[in-house]
């Protein structure tokens, strides 16, 4: 099993529209978790933290579930400018400020 | 306010060809440098970390090292090129709750 596992999409959704990605982690020791966002040929760029008891940032969610080891992001009123790849990030424990890195969720916003 | 450079933003390299990339930071101090390869449609890989001056921890085994001759300054190196090592290498740095900060990038085609 992958240690950070998201599905690779591509989601393609209208602009104005509410998408929602999921991530599932392996290790339950776990205590940090990120999201990131990724346009193409970048560098990848955090997006928020993702607290035990949920976290909204402007049109943006993140939602931890411990029990069930997975995390999610909603975004809200979808904009031409989500377009980017969406990377689920974990930090396990006692692993000298490592991250793993999911291989990322594509977003696709149309008009 | 810190800020992280890669250099150069692209290279393309002959196959046996030495390598060199740096990574500088500013704007803090005994930072957690870290350096990631991302193959073509695939996800980050961990590289070297480094965690303070003359202090390099490898996460697998290749063709690459990596060395930190000052604070702010972490540098990737190979003696000879393979095909293999095409790829997106980014640098990053560790933030204040264990999220990571990344440069730019540079885009390596070794042909």
């Amino acid at each position: 099993r992958k240690e950070v596992e998201q599905d690779p999409g591509p989601f393609n959704v209208p602009e104005g529209a509410t998408v929602a990605f999921n991530c599932t982690y392996s290790n339950s020791a776990s205590q940090s978790f990120f999201w990131y966002r990724q346009d193409c040929r970048k560098e990848p760029k955090l997006l928020m933290s993702v607290y035990s008891s949920g976290n909204e940032d402007g049109r943006f969610t993140a939602q931890l579930n411990r029990a069930s080891q997975y995390i999610s992001l909603l975004i809200r009123d979808s904009k031409l400018s989500d377009s980017a790849t969406y990377l689920c990030v974990v930090n396990p424990t006692g692993t000298a400020s490592k991250l793993t890195f999911g291989t990322g969720t594509r977003l696709q916003v149309t008009l | 306010s810190q800020t992280i450079h890669q250099w150069p933003a692209t290279l393309v390299q002959p196959v046996g060809s030495p390598l060199s990339l740096e990574c500088t930071v500013e704007g803090t101090s005994n930072p957690n440098l870290y350096w990631y390869r991302q193959a073509a449609g695939r996800g980050l890989q961990l590289l070297f970390y480094s965690v303070g001056i003359g202090q390099i921890s490898s996460e697998v085994p290749q063709n690459l090292s990596a060395s930190r001759p000052q604070d702010r300054q972490f540098i990737l190196s190979s003696k000879k090129l393979l095909l293999s090592d095409s790829g997106f290498y980014l640098c990053a740095f560790r933030g204040g709750s264990y999220e990571q900060y990344f440069g730019p990038g540079t885009r390596l085609t070794v042909t």
